[in-house]
Parts: structure tokens; C-alpha cells; sequence
């Protein structure tokens, strides 16, 4: 079946640490999207990519890094320095054209211990 | 700015009666339209959308939503509701200009189906 996955569906992170989730999609989409889910704030937007090896900004990038060396993959890490990080996290993607529905992740849940 | 709005956070409806679930946007130009639902745990789902076209849009599970230029509004319908209907429902709107690849998310509404 084609589609996103994410992994883990669970994570822990401990103070001072940096953590990845994982994403991965075998749609052949090109774009690709990290957002962050709090309740009662919807989804909020931290990086996108349109094509491989080229990324950016959201519009709460600070703390988080990405890459994109595999059109199907698009791994966000949470640093150190995202100082309130628990939060729901949902990849997405798309075939990249403005008119074009996004395809949702089931989600990453972070916690800090 | 650029912007979404849902302003009720949770709408209740009997089974079986119809519901609406509210959207205004504040986005230049003429932007692409969606709903998306969200069922506990899960990523969201893609129900609808609009492009251009009829103002009445119909979409999955039974759910339509109405365009409306002059109030900037694509609310969500559904003329009989289901226990099965609850979840968390986004609208959501892209810009058009190329070179924008932001989508725009409001801040949810929970829908409850009361049996």
C-alpha cells in the first residue's frame, strides 16, 4: 500500500538530548512537509521541502533541523535547543502543485521526561 | 496577515440531524480551499476541497462545503450526522501565486454526534 509512515508512534526525550523522527513515503511525492500539532493551536508549519536536497524554513523552524537526501525520506530532528518540544508531530505530503491535497503521517507524539 | 479561522471550538449535533462546521479565511488573491478530519491519535485526512467551479463542493463521507466569495467562507456540511462523524475537523487554504507552498491551517473544531 502506498503511503507515509511514521516512526516511532511514541518517543521519549531526556533534557539536553536531540531526538529524530523518522519519515518515510513511497507516494513519489515531492514535497514533503514537517508541521507541529498543539491543542487549541492547529498545525503549525516547521519545514517543507519541495524537491531533494533543498529545504526550508517554517514558521517555527527554531530547534529543529532537517534533511532530504532520499526523495522518500525527510527525517526532523528535535535539538537540544527546541525548549518546549512535547507536542504532536505530523509529516505530510504532496505531489507539490498548489491545488493538490496533502497525504498525512499517522504522527509522532514527543515527551520530555 | 494571512489567516485561517474556525471560530467555535466544538460544535454538538444529534445523530441524524444536519451540521456545519465554520471557516473564514483572510488570504489574498483566491486561494485553494480544504477540510481535513483528524480521528484521536491519527494524522489528519483529506476530505474535500476547492478549486474553482461550482460554489457547492462534494467530498467524502457525505460531506459538502459551500464556497462563499464575498464572506470569504468555506463551511462544512453534512446533511445528516453520525455518531462515526466525530473527530477533529481543519480547514485549511493555499495561496495560489506560485512559489507559495504554505498551507494555512485553522485551529480545528471538535465535532461531537450525540446518539
Amino acid at each position: 500500500d502506498g503511503g507515509i509512515t511514521q516512526s516511532p508512534k511514541y518517543l521519549f526525550r531526556k533534557e539536553g538530548q536531540n531526538v529524530t523522527l523518522s519519515c518515510e513515503q513511497n507516494l513519489n511525492h515531492d514535497a514533503m512537509y514537517w508541521y507541529r500539532q498543539d491543542p487549541g493551536q492547529g498545525l503549525r508549519l516547521i519545514y517543507y521541502s519541495q524537491i531533494v536536497n533543498d529545504f526550508q524554513k517554517g514558521d517555527i523552524a527554531e530547534g529543529y533541523s532537517v534533511s532530504r537526501e532520499k526523495k522518500e525520506s525527510f527525517p526532523l530532528t528535535v535539538t537540544s535547543a527546541q525548549k518546549n518540544p512535547t507536542a504532536f508531530y505530523l509529516c505530510a505530503s504532496s505531489i507539490g502543485q498548489a491545488n493538490e491535497k496533502l497525504f498525512f503521517g499517522s504522527g509522532t507524539q514527543l515527551s520530555v521526561l | 496577515a494571512q489567516s485561517v479561522a474556525q471560530p467555535e471550538d466544538q460544535v454538538n449535533v444529534a445523530e441524524g440531524n444536519p451540521l456545519t462546521v465554520k471557516c473564514t479565511y483572510s488570504v489574498s488573491g483566491n486561494p485553494y480551499l480544504f477540510w481535513y478530519v483528524q480521528y484521536p491519535n491519527r494524522g489528519l485526512q483529506f476530505l474535500l476541497k476547492y478549486i474553482t467551479g461550482d460554489n457547492l463542493v462534494k467530498g467524502s463521507y457525505g460531506f459538502e462545503a459551500e464556497f462563499n466569495k464575498s464572506q470569504t467562507s468555506f463551511h462544512l456540511k453534512k446533511p445528516s450526522a453520525l455518531v462515526s462523524d466525530s473527530a477533529l475537523y481543519f480547514c485549511a487554504v493555499r495561496d495560489r501565486r506560485s512559489g507559495t507552498y504554505k498551507y494555512i491551517f485553522g485551529t480545528g473544531t471538535r465535532l461531537k454526534v450525540l446518539a
